[in-house]
């Protein structure tokens, strides 16, 4: 257990609302990331950061924002939710495991966008 | 265009036999290969690894190659068990932790 939590773990809301995802975690890592992962494409990185107020894009980032305003706390948000964003969105933080170097992931959060 | 794929989606292996699960990537620039498993309605967690100056890399029941000239990487699980019963997610990274995922193959082990 790497420590990661992510809120909520469960979301339906309106296409055209604005929805904030968190991810929380208490190892102090450097580096966190956000995914989605759709049937038929695997995990697909959205944004990453790799310290406070520090991010960049990934692959899917249109219609995502984030911020990180602690080490600890990675916000992603969508400002207006579209149903092609319904999605499972996993959030990931860069570490080591028995001397090889990974990402942990966190439970996951599971949006629907009617 | 995908860089990393698991051409099959789905295998079924009896319990106690060996599970092959195969990877290709198109990118030679990628330095770094790792094995995830996931369970449904949680996140993936890391299995093995294999840096690119390696070519076999062994943790346990879990052995993973790397062919670079053929550009693909297999995960040997043995003996096979229900356990093990999963998705399994090849990905890759160069350099900068940006990892790219494959699409996932998923792990029957009948027992």
């Amino acid at each position: 257990d790497a420590g990661i939590t992510q809120s909520p773990r469960h979301k339906v809301t309106e296409t055209g609302t604005p929805v904030t995802l968190r991810c929380h975690q208490t190892e102090n890592h450097r580096y966190m990331y956000w995914y989605r992962q759709d049937p038929g494409h695997g995990l697909r990185l959205i944004h990453y950061s790799y310290g406070v107020k520090d991010t960049d894009k990934g692959e899917v980032s249109d219609g995502y924002s984030v911020s990180r305003s602690k080490t600890e706390d990675f916000l992603l948000t969508l400002e207006s939710a579209t149903s092609s964003q319904t999605s499972v969105y996993f959030c990931a933080i860069r570490g080591t495991s028995g001397g090889q170097e990974t990402q942990y992931f966190g439970p996951g959060t599971r949006l629907l966008v009617l | 265009d995908q860089q990393v794929k698991q051409n099959s989606p789905s295998l079924s292996v009896q319990e106690g036999r060996i599970s092959i699960l195969n990877c290709d990537y198109t990118n030679s620039m990628f330095d770094y290969f790792l094995w995830y498993k996931k369970y449904p309605a949680e996140g993936p967690t890391f299995l093995i690894s294999i840096s690119s100056i390696k070519d076999k890399n062994e943790d346990g029941r879990f052995t993973v190659f790397l062919n670079k000239s053929a550009k693909h990487l297999s995960l040997h699980i043995v003996p096979s068990q229900p356990g093990d019963s999963a998705v399994y997610f090849c990905a890759a990274h160069i350099g900068s932790y940006q990892l790219t995922f494959g699409k996932g193959t998923k792990l029957s082990v009948i027992p």
